[in-house]
């Protein structure tokens, strides 16, 4: 089983939908969440990090975190041509520097 | 406020060749972290630094690789008799202290080896 799993994709949504991209993890360790964005040829850029059950905003973006079913999604509102890119989420177990990757979902935001 | 910087972003070498790959950190960021990106997987982590120290090499393969973040300039990522398969985007990312897990991430130097 892989420690942090993501669905390839791609997903695509339309313009102006929500896009919602999932993330399940295995570790019951895991204390902290990462989301990235990585454009094609790019680094990962980081959008948010959450801690704590529950949600996060962050203006088109909303984390959300179930500790109990281990999963952590990313919520993409008004979805953006722009948004189009491949979407990591990584995971620290508690008191580790290094975060775990997932492969990444790679999302397109048709006009 | 330059972000994390990383050089050369390609480079090219020839099986046996060595490579050198330089990271360095945010200002005021002393972890810095190296990953490989093979073509369509994830980010594998290989090394972590702290100044002058190795705190986690657990990704490194056994041969070949090495890297060292020196008191003195910027972080080195070298890999000695380069095979095919080291091609690959190695990205460095650094934290500073006070919030280490959060990385951020360099352009990335993408290596070819011919």
């Amino acid at each position: 089983q892989k420690e942090v799993e993501q669905n390839s994709g791609p997903l695509s949504v339309p313009e102006g939908a929500i896009a919602s991209l999932n993330c399940t993890y295995s570790d019951r360790g895991s204390q902290s969440f990462f989301w990235y964005r990585q454009y094609s040829g790019k680094s990962p850029e980081l959008i948010m990090f959450i801690y704590s059950n529950g949600d996060k905003e962050d203006g088109r973006f909303t984390a959300q975190l179930n500790k109990a079913s281990q999963y952590v999604s990313l919520l993409i509102r008004d979805s953006q041509p722009s948004d189009s890119a491949t979407y990591l989420c990584a995971v620290n177990r508690g008191g580790s520097y290094i975060p775990t990757f997932g492969r990444g979902t790679s999302l397109i935001v048709h006009p | 406020n330059a972000g994390v910087m990383q050089n050369p972003r390609h480079l090219v070498r020839r099986r046996g060749q060595e490579a050198r790959l330089r990271c360095s950190p945010m200002k005021g960021h002393s972890h810095v972290y190296w990953y490989r990106q093979l073509p369509e997987e994830g980010l594998k982590f290989m090394v972590y630094l702290q100044k002058e120290n190795i705190i986690d090499e657990s990704g490194m393969p056994k041969e070949r690789f090495s890297a060292e973040f020196p008191k003195e300039g910027p972080s080195i990522l070298r890999i000695q008799q380069v095979v095919r398969g080291d091609s690959a985007a190695y990205f460095c990312a650094s934290s500073p202290r006070d919030t280490q897990e959060t990385q951020y991430f360099g352009p990335g130097t993408r290596l070819l080896v011919l």
